[in-house]
């Protein structure tokens, strides 16, 4: 069946540092890839999205490109700031599939 | 807009008690969900309605059951509750296939 592998966590970095989240995945044909992030207390919301390879989503200064030769949908942001700090999950969903498969997720804390 | 509403945010049982969790979306949306999340195990699918009249089971169905009463409302039942459901339940509903989904604030429920 379809996974996703996401970096474990937690990952605490430094305000304006480089942030990667890596999430690779396993799905058969053609995937819609999703990265949702979550603030303490709220449930989840979605970051940005790609629905077919070499697709770069991108929102709030982050980006993620679908990479269908390595299955990857990594996520960066070049300068990270205080208010990114949540937990942040890859997500696939499968062609014509109504199921979401969710990674672990990826708590990020980031430190003036 | 309220989006999808949860009730309630909190709750406490004790083992082998029942309870249902109240979920509603005020978007039109044909899709609903209710996935458990679990410290180290991301979000996991209980039970998932494609369409108004239709029920299936995700990942972790055993100990739940639903309804969906129209399309705005899906519910979650647990019969017996058991120290093992002790999570936080978020419900989640999809307009298109394609388009991402939209979660609730999550119910937080411990059972003792």
């Amino acid at each position: 069946g379809d996974s996703v592998t996401q970096m474990e966590g937690p990952v605490t970095l430094s305000e304006e540092a480089f942030l990667t989240i890596n999430c690779t995945y396993t799905a058969t044909g053609y995937p819609s890839l999703f990265w949702y992030v979550q603030y303490p207390g709220e449930g989840l919301q979605l970051l940005l999205k790609a629905t077919k390879a070499d697709d770069k989503g991108s929102n709030k200064g982050f980006e993620a490109t679908y990479r269908k030769e390595t299955t990857s949908f990594h996520l960066e942001k070049g300068s990270v700031q205080v208010s990114d700090s949540a937990v942040y999950f890859c997500a696939l969903r499968g062609a014509g599939s109504y199921q979401l498969t969710f990674g672990k997720g990826t708590k990020l804390s980031v430190i003036p | 807009n309220a989006g999808v509403t949860q009730t309630p945010k909190f709750q406490v049982l004790k083992t082998g008690q029942s309870m249902t969790l109240q979920c509603a979306q005020d978007m039109n949306h044909n899709s609903m969900y209710w996935y458990r999340q679990d410290p180290g195990m991301g979000l996991r699918l209980i039970y998932y309605s494609a369409s108004e009249g239709t029920t299936d089971k995700g990942e972790v169905p055993n100990g739940y059951n639903v309804s969906r009463l129209n399309k705005r409302e899906f519910s979650l039942r647990l019969e017996s509750a058991a120290p093992s459901q002790t999570s936080v339940y978020f419900c989640a509903s999809l307009g298109q296939v394609n388009s991402p989904l939209h979660f609730g604030n999550g119910t937080r429920l411990t059972v003792t």
